[in-house]
Order: structure tokens, then sequence, then C-alpha cells
């Protein structure tokens, strides 16, 4: 099976400006979660969609918002950016409805300028 | 509140040698943890995982050891190979949460 795809894999902003994200979780998994990698912060949980819907959430402001489609393909929008947004975003699939392994993409590295 | 925490920003070991990684948990509620190898400007890669119901869990070359009493998990890697270089993240979950809990990570350097 194809691997967790995220597109863009890189992305230069300003202040202010919005993004949007996309991932494509491995065939036959429900679930797609998504996170924040920062060098001071770690690997911090942004939420998690099942079945379209979100079933948990991280400490985020509501700048971060997401959505999963009928396909389960993700997507993860960031209004307003500030420069602390600058981050590795990743998401990562599973297959959905109990406790099983996490698999991630290769993340989409975004710079906010 | 650092629920996990990886203590060694950075372990060096010689090729051939065992490495150890160490994680410990505050979250007595965690069931479910979870090693991950992770490159610079790559995702995580998954390497190994343990149930709480076991102590012990091996795959080829590694084993995780789990001590539920005292809160910490071991990665260890037998013989340690020069590819095997990387950042080590532990994670952790509990039944419910759909989410994982990582460690800061450990870097990994193996001499030749």
């Amino acid at each position: 099976k194809a691997g967790v795809t995220q597109t863009p894999r890189y992305l230069i902003k300003t202040r202010g400006q919005q993004v949007t994200l996309s991932c494509s979780p491995i065939s036959g998994h429900r679930s797609v979660s998504w996170y924040q990698q920062t060098p001071g912060q770690g690997l911090q949980f942004l939420f998690e969609y099942f079945s379209e819907t979100q079933r948990n959430k991280g400490n985020f402001p509501g700048r971060f918002s997401g959505r999963q489609f009928s396909n389960s393909r993700s997507e993860m929008n960031v209004s307003t950016l500030e420069l602390g947004d600058s981050a590795l975003y990743l998401c990562a699939s599973k297959e959905g409805t109990v406790q099983e392994t996490q698999y991630f993409g290769p993340g989409t590295r975004l710079l906010v300028l | 509140d650092q629920q996990v925490k990886q203590n060694s920003p950075s372990l060096s070991v010689q090729e051939g040698r065992i490495s150890i990684l160490n994680c410990d948990y505050t979250n007595s509620m965690f069931d479910y943890f979870l090693w991950y190898k992770k490159y610079p400007a790559e995702g995580p890669t998954f390497l190994i995982s343990i149930s709480s119901i076991k102590d012990k869990n091996e795959d080829g070359r590694f084993t995780v050891f789990l001590n539920k009493s005292a809160k910490h998990l071991s990665l260890h890697i037998v013989p340690s190979q020069p590819g095997d270089s990387a950042v080590y993240f532990c994670a952790a979950s509990f039944q419910g949460a759909q989410k994982l809990v990582f460690g800061q990570g450990t870097r990994l350097t193996i001499n030749p």
C-alpha cells in the first residue's frame, strides 16, 4: 500500500496570510491526525478526524482548523499566520476505531516570514 | 506538563554495540507505547510498540521493555548500525484518547 502523502512539502507564507495543507491517508485508514513539530515544543497534537468528524483536539488556538472528506483525505487550515506557526506539520493515519499504530507522512514544512 | 520525558537529548554508541534509549511517563492512564525513528525533514517512522499488558516486545534488532511500576520504558537496539543514527521519539496513548503524546526525542549517533 502507498504510505501517507502530504502536499505541499514546502511552503513560504507571510504573516497574516492563511494556508491549507492536505493529507491523504493510507488506503483503508479512516483516522487522520495532525501534529505540529517545532524545535522548542517538540511534536504536539493538533486534532484527529474519523469518518469526517473531529474526535479529539489539542491545545491550539481557533486559528487552526481542519476537516475530513468522505474519502478520508484531510485538510488543515491555519488563518492569520504568525511567525510562531513556522513548523513541520505532520499528518498520521490509522485504521481507526481501536488503539492502533499511527503512520506518519513526510510532513509539510511551513515558513512564515 | 511534560507527560512523556526522554531525559537524554543525545546518545553516542559504537557500531555493533547495544543502544539503549530511555523514556519515562507520568500519566498512569497510558496503556500503549510506541517508538518512532525520525530523520531530518521527514516524518517519523514507526519502529515498535508495546501494550501495557506486556512487559517486553521484540522485532528483529529492536526490543522494547516496559516497567509499569516505574512508569519507564526503554528501547534496545542490538547490534547498532550506522543507519540507526537518527532522532528517536517515544510516544504514549490511552484508550479513547486517539492521540499520541510524544517525548522530546533522543538523537542517537552510531560511530564506526
